[in-house]
């Protein structure tokens, strides 16, 4: 119940392409869904993030698509640069009463390659 | 400003040995988390910070494996007697205040890369 499971495990697309990565989650405590970026050698860094009370959330060229009925959410990137080319995880947490933890579960990963 | 550091970025030790990484936050941030990177398993939490203490340990693998914060700021993860299945990436992250119902961004460092021979 505390897995976030997430594909495609490796993506390559076109530069100017749209790049789809999704995931989906079983315990519907989690309230909070967030998107990192990781490049090689570097820690992970939130490109977006959304919550459960909003369908989708867009920033520039990145976009999250959620549904919570179907316990799914996703990561749209639009006009792919090659600049882009780098692992990406979904994550979920859940809000406990005082802060007692606010820990992500990260999804397996995305290798994504952006082809000039 | 400065985002979070660890350090070593690099430990080499033998099997059995003990190993401490340590982590410094963004100042401020009073929440700290420790997770591990290994390959093919993607980023699997250890230990949740707020403030000194530990409110959630529920991702240490065994007891060879602690951590301490001190003065809310600093962390040190220590791993005793290491096998071989320890070798992965050891990430810290840090957070600010929690504010109300919500979960604030995690700030993750670049990480310690162990490798236990």
């Amino acid at each position: 119940q505390q897995q976030v499971k997430q594909s495609p495990q490796s993506l390559i697309v076109q530069k100017g392409g749209i790049s789809i990565i999704n995931c989906a989650y079983e315990n519907t405590a989690f309230d909070y869904f967030p998107w990192y970026q990781q490049f090689p050698g570097k820690g992970p860094a939130l490109l977006i993030a959304i919550r459960p009370d909003v369908s989708e959330k867009k920033e520039g060229r990145f976009t999250i698509s959620f549904n919570k009925s179907a316990k799914q959410f996703s990561l749209h990137i639009m006009d792919s640069q090659p600049g882009d080319s780098a692992t990406y995880f979904c994550a979920a947490s859940m809000w406990l009463f005082g802060g007692a933890t606010n820990k992500l579960i990260f999804g397996t990963g995305t290798l994504l390659a952006v082809q000039p | 400003g400065a985002g979070v550091s660890q350090s070593p970025s690099n430990k080499v030790t033998e099997k059995g040995k003990d190993v401490e990484l340590r982590c410094d936050p963004i100042s401020g941030h009073t929440a700290l988390y420790w997770y591990r990177q290994s390959l093919g398993q993607g980023l699997e939490f250890l230990i949740y910070f707020q403030g000194n203490s530990a409110p959630d340990k529920s991702g240490l693998p065994s007891d060879r494996f602690s951590a301490e914060r001190t003065g809310g700021s600093v962390s040190t993860l220590t791993i005793q007697r290491t096998q071989q299945e320890d070798s992965a990436v050891y990430l810290c992250a840090s957070s600010p205040p929690v504010s109300g119902k919500s979960t604030d961004t995690q700030y993750f460092g670049p990480g310690t890369r162990l490798t236990v021979l």
